[in-house]
């Protein structure tokens, strides 16, 4: 039962355009949403949240949407920079779960000079 | 502050042996969690411990286990190993590991032949 799916494998983006990565859950109990990002042969690293009392949160490049009544949410990277390109995994978390966070797959971007 | 530090970097084991795997949460973190990522399933929890209780459990074997110190550090052992185990296996930590942001350490790639 996979509670939080990206769907898209991989994306590929052009410098300087918009990414956008989407991540779709199941789990209604969820109400904090995180993203990470990870290079090769590096441990992930955060890189935004977003409370399920928010439909958007920004930090610099970084914005977040949430639609809870569509169990979607993703992440908008403006303006794509050639150092963003790594996997970028959507992790949802139910508020009791200590210290689980339940990730998607993971989408790859690659963000072309 | 120093990261979360996971020794060693690179492991590889046999069938049938065992292992133990080392973290240490940066300091004042008391909450210490694993998961294992695998090119197909991407980040999985394994479970999460929090002055020295285990208190959350992910979907893995008993041949998964892990404690923690007084310190707060943390081990993670394999035992029984199997071709499947190879996985890169990371340790997060965070201040309570309740809705709140994890901090990964880099990781022990752990092969099995």
């Amino acid at each position: 039962d996979q509670q939080v799916k990206q769907n898209s494998p991989s994306l590929s983006v052009q410098e300087g355009r918009i990414s956008i990565l989407n991540c779709d859950y199941t789990n209604s109990m969820f109400d904090y949403f995180l993203w990470y990002k990870k290079y090769p042969a590096e441990g992930p690293t955060f890189l935004i949240s977003i409370s399920s009392i928010k439909d958007k949160n920004e930090d610099g490049r970084f914005t977040v949407f949430l639609n809870k009544s569509a169990k979607h949410l993703s992440l908008h990277i403006v303006p794509s920079q050639p150092g963003d390109s790594a996997v970028y995994f959507c992790g949802g978390d139910g508020g009791t779960s200590y210290g689980k966070l339940t990730f998607g797959q993971g989408t790859i971007l690659t963000v072309h000079p | 502050k120093a990261g979360v530090t996971q020794t060693p970097r690179y492991l590889i084991k046999t069938r049938g042996q065992q292992v133990t795997l080392s973290c240490s949460p940066i300091s004042g973190h008391r909450s210490v969690s694993w998961y294992q990522q695998t090119p197909g399933q991407g980040l999985q929890f394994l479970f999460e411990y929090f002055s020295e209780t285990q208190r959350n459990k992910g979907n893995f074997p008993g041949r998964f286990s892990g404690r923690q110190f007084s310190n707060s550090r943390s081990e993670m052992n394999v035992s029984t190993l199997e071709l499947g185990d190879s996985a890169l296996y990371l340790c997060a930590s965070s201040p309570q590991g309740l809705n709140e942001k994890l901090f990964f350490g880099s990781g022990t790639q752990l092969s099995v032949l």
